[in-house]
């Protein structure tokens, strides 16, 4: 089976931009998580998705945004890019939600570069 | 953003030693995870605890989770210069969302 898969591999945008990354989880997941990781730091959680529905939110600005399509894939949306969102954007899925057990599998991640 | 207290930054050892990494944090977990990312890739799982106290290897890794549930470490035994990467601890809360909080990592490199 095909694991977590991340489109575009790159991207480069100039500041002001908006940009949409895309993410299919693992045949069978349901819920869908995005992290943002900057060079030299652990990933930092910014959305969940559950069943079309978001289940959670980190401190990120409104400026992101994310959905879930009924096949479970999930975009995630960047307006106004600034130069600190320059990242890895790491995409995560998990079977379920608020299983004890449950466990989230990453993707490659998409590299994204604001000029 | 929140993160965990993971030691140390980074080792470098010879071929065969042994490796252990810690991770600490000021909140409880009821999950932890440890991950290994590679250059250009996205974090592997490497081992999942659920339960406090509970010791599970794979391979040549184990690791624990705490009793306190504040904190977890990692030890590789013998270790092969294929170990080279950042690991990562990650606790995550269940209720609500159920958002991972990782550490910041621990480069190793394994010197041949």
């Amino acid at each position: 089976d095909a694991g977590v898969t991340q489109s575009p591999t790159h991207l480069i945008k100039t500041r002001g931009q908006h940009v949409t990354l895309r993410c299919s989880p693992i045949s069978g997941h349901k819920s869908v998580s995005w992290y943002q990781q900057v060079l030299g730091q652990g990933p930092q959680f910014i959305f969940q998705y559950y069943e079309k529905e978001e289940r959670g939110r980190g401190n990120f600005p409104d400026r992101f945004s994310a959905r879930q399509f009924p096949n479970y894939s999930s975009e995630l949306n960047v307006n106004a890019l600034l130069l600190g969102d320059s990242a890895l954007y790491l995409c995560a899925s998990s079977s379920h939600f608020s299983t004890s057990t449950d466990t989230q599998y990453f993707g490659p991640g998409t590299r994204l570069t604001v000029l | 953003g929140q993160q965990l207290n993971q030691s140390p930054q980074s080792m470098f050892i010879q071929e065969g030693e042994d490796v252990s990494m810690n991770c600490t944090s000021s909140s409880i977990f009821n999950t932890w995870l440890w991950y290994k990312q590679e250059p250009g890739e996205g974090p592997v799982l490497l081992i999942a605890l659920y339960k406090a106290g509970e010791l599970t290897s794979n391979g040549r890794l184990t690791a624990q989770f705490g009793i306190t549930r504040k904190d977890s470490f990692l030890n590789i035994s013998a270790s092969i210069p294929s170990d080279v990467g950042i690991y990562f601890c990650a606790g995550q809360l269940l209720g609500g969302s159920e958002k991972l909080v990782f550490g910041k990592g621990t480069k190793l490199t394994v010197n041949p």
